[in-house]
Order: structure tokens, then sequence, then C-alpha cells
């Protein structure tokens, strides 16, 4: 299975933006890119997924190299509630979809 | 997006005996859903994939007699954590999916096991 790498933590200020770095220098071509966090002691909240173009939504940005070997989750203006650990996954759609996670990033939101 | 449900929300039991967790699908049919286990301070782990009306496919090192895993319907999945031991204390989250080239996983609120 694929695997991502992401850092462990990141700081932010409050209404700042933030950008959420994830690699994946060994994804295939028909790997997706989803992105989830997750709340303590609550399951993942989706966020975004993407393959090759950027994506947007009311929650976030994902902006994809070209080459698809990273990615990058955009939060246009953190707030509070946006502090939360945020985890990259490649969707592998050649073995039954799973998700692996990895150790994701813990994001704080500074007031 | 899409509502998963588990119950109970936490459990408390006693070593040994079995406890089962439900997990549903609100508004959508999950032709596919993922058990997955997570640890304090620990990111998720696959524990199993289940296909409604098949048997499930558990991951390596995950013991299938153990965690009995049920998808008798679109909506509804369960876990039975039998023979529960202190070890098996830990964040039980469930996903699920509608199947489709693109799609995402949609999951529930997780249960906390604590056996005694």
């Amino acid at each position: 299975d694929a695997k991502t790498t992401q850092p462990n933590s990141m700081e932010s200020n409050e209404e700042e933006p933030v950008h959420l770095p994830c690699n994946h220098s060994t994804i295939s071509g028909t790997d997706y890119i989803h992105w989830y966090r997750q709340l303590p002691s609550q399951g993942p909240e989706y966020v975004i997924h993407g393959l090759t173009s950027n994506v947007n939504n009311r929650m976030a940005s994902l902006a994809i190299a070209e080459d698809r070997k990273s990615s990058t989750l955009i939060l246009h203006r953190a707030t509070l509630r946006d502090a939360a650990v945020y985890y990259c996954i490649l969707r592998a759609l050649n073995t039954g979809n799973q998700f692996y996670f990895g150790t994701g990033t813990s994001l704080t939101v500074i007031p | 997006g899409a509502v998963v449900s588990q119950h109970p929300s936490r459990v408390i039991c006693k070593s040994g005996t079995s406890v089962k967790i439900e997990c549903r699908s609100l508004d959508f049919q999950a032709t596919t859903m993922f058990w997955y286990r997570q640890f304090p301070k620990q990111s998720l782990m696959l524990m199993a994939t289940s296909n409604e009306g098949s048997k499930a496919t558990y991951e390596q090192g995950v013991e299938k007699d153990k965690f009995l895993i049920n998808h008798a319907s679109l909506t509804l999945s369960t876990l039975t954590v039998t023979s529960a031991h202190p070890e098996d204390s830990s964040f039980y989250i469930c996903g699920g999916a509608s199947g489709g080239a693109i799609e995402t996983q949609y999951f529930g609120p997780g249960t906390r096991l604590l056996v005694l």
C-alpha cells in the first residue's frame, strides 16, 4: 500500500491561511488523494479528495503537484474549530479501496 | 456528507465477555464497510473490510475468530469482540462506502471499549 509522509505537527494563527503538506512519492496512476481530519474522540471527517487537478470545496482547497508525488491541503482562514489531526491518504482503486492511515499532522490554531 | 452512526458510543465490560458494536449508514447504502481501531495517541489501523453479503477480509495480524464481522444489509455492519481482554481496550471506528470509482468513506463517531 502506498505511503504518505506528513509533518507531525504544525501551528497557525487564527484567521490566517494554513498549508498542510503531504508527500506520496510512490503514488500510482489510479490512486486518489484523500484528506480527512479527526477531532479527539471522534471519527474522521471527510475534507476533500482529488486525482490530478486542484480541487476546491467549502472546507478547503487541494493543490496536487504536477508529478502527483506531493499535495497540499489549504485552509484559507484557520479557525479554532480547525484544530485537529489531518490525514492525507491514498485510496487504491485496484485493491479493494482500503484506506491506510499514516500518522497525520496535528494542527494547532493559535487565537 | 453522508452520515454513519455507531452504537454504543462507549462500553465497559469484564474480561472474557463478548461485546457487539453496531455501525449503521443512515442516508446511503454502504456496499462496503471498514472497521478500524485506534489506540491512544496513535493513528487509525484498518482491521477488516466487509462487503454486504460476503465474508469479511481481515488485515494481517487481525484474528478473524476474535473480531467477528457481519455485514448482512446495506445499512448495517456489526463487529463483535469475543472473549475480550484488557488489551482489546481501544477506540473502534467504522467507515462506510457506497461504491463507485471515486467513492470516499464516511466514518462513524467511534465506540470506546474498556475491558476490565
